[in-house]
């Protein structure tokens, strides 16, 4: 079963950029993952899936701010011009065949 | 618009049982595989089970295998998480979730509240 790695936390300023980072444990450099926010005491809300190619699309109201890439086995979403509504927890999942894996989640502090 | 609604939790006695549901619109619901997952308080999330499309096929986490089952009844567009022989560590808001082919879940129900406890 894949494991993926995020940072517990992630902290930026206002109007500023925040990248977060999903790593497969397994090093495979063409998984494709999804990544979700979840803001306090709301249930998770898909933003986008970034490709192994390092594509992504994202998800119906996403903001353009909100952008997804890669670097080998890494998977980034960056978010730019933050927000105070982006504070939040983001989670990047994965899946193998019928089973699904997520993310430890990254806590993101607008400062 | 693609809505997902969840029901039935509430609080139930450790080795007790609970049926989940999950009321689905917006979209052919046979046409797509879905899932359950859960957040433990304060925890991040954690995948229970998948079924596909026509209910042929299911998969569980290690931590529920044998003890729930998960089916759909694709003329009632409604998805179910049967729990049986419940424990403390199964207490968790409990999200329904539609699945996108090649592309992660793209919907989440707003969750519902299973609390195990004597």
């Amino acid at each position: 079963q894949p494991v993926l790695t995020q940072s517990a936390s992630a902290s930026a300023s206002l109007g500023s950029s925040v990248r977060l980072t999903c790593t497969l444990s397994s090093g495979d450099s063409s998984y494709i993952i999804a990544w979700h926010q979840q803001q306090p005491g709301k249930a998770p809300r898909y933003l986008m899936k970034v490709e192994g190619s390092g594509s992504y699309n994202k998800g119906s109201g996403v903001p353009d701010r909100f952008s997804g890439s890669r670097s080998g086995a890494d998977r980034y979403l960056t978010i730019s011009n933050l927000q105070s509504e982006d504070e939040a927890d983001y989670y990047c999942e994965t899946w193998d065949s019928y089973t699904r894996v997520f993310g430890t989640g990254t806590k993101v502090t607008v400062l | 618009e693609v809505q997902v609604l969840e029901s039935g939790g509430g609080l139930v006695q450790p080795g007790g049982s609970l049926r989940l549901s999950c009321a689905v619109s917006g979209f052919t619901f046979s046409s797509y595989a879905m899932s359950w997952v859960r957040q433990a308080p304060g925890k991040g999330l954690e995948w229970v089970s998948f079924v596909s499309g026509s209910g042929s096929s299911t998969c569980y986490a290690d931590s529920v295998k044998g003890r729930f089952t998960i089916s759909r009844d694709n003329s009632k567009n409604m998805l179910y998480l049967q729990m049986n022989s419940l424990r403390a560590e199964d207490t968790a808001v409990y999200y329904c979730a539609k699945i996108l082919p090649a592309a992660g879940t793209d919907y989440w129900g707003q969750g519902t509240l299973v609390t195990v406890s004597s």
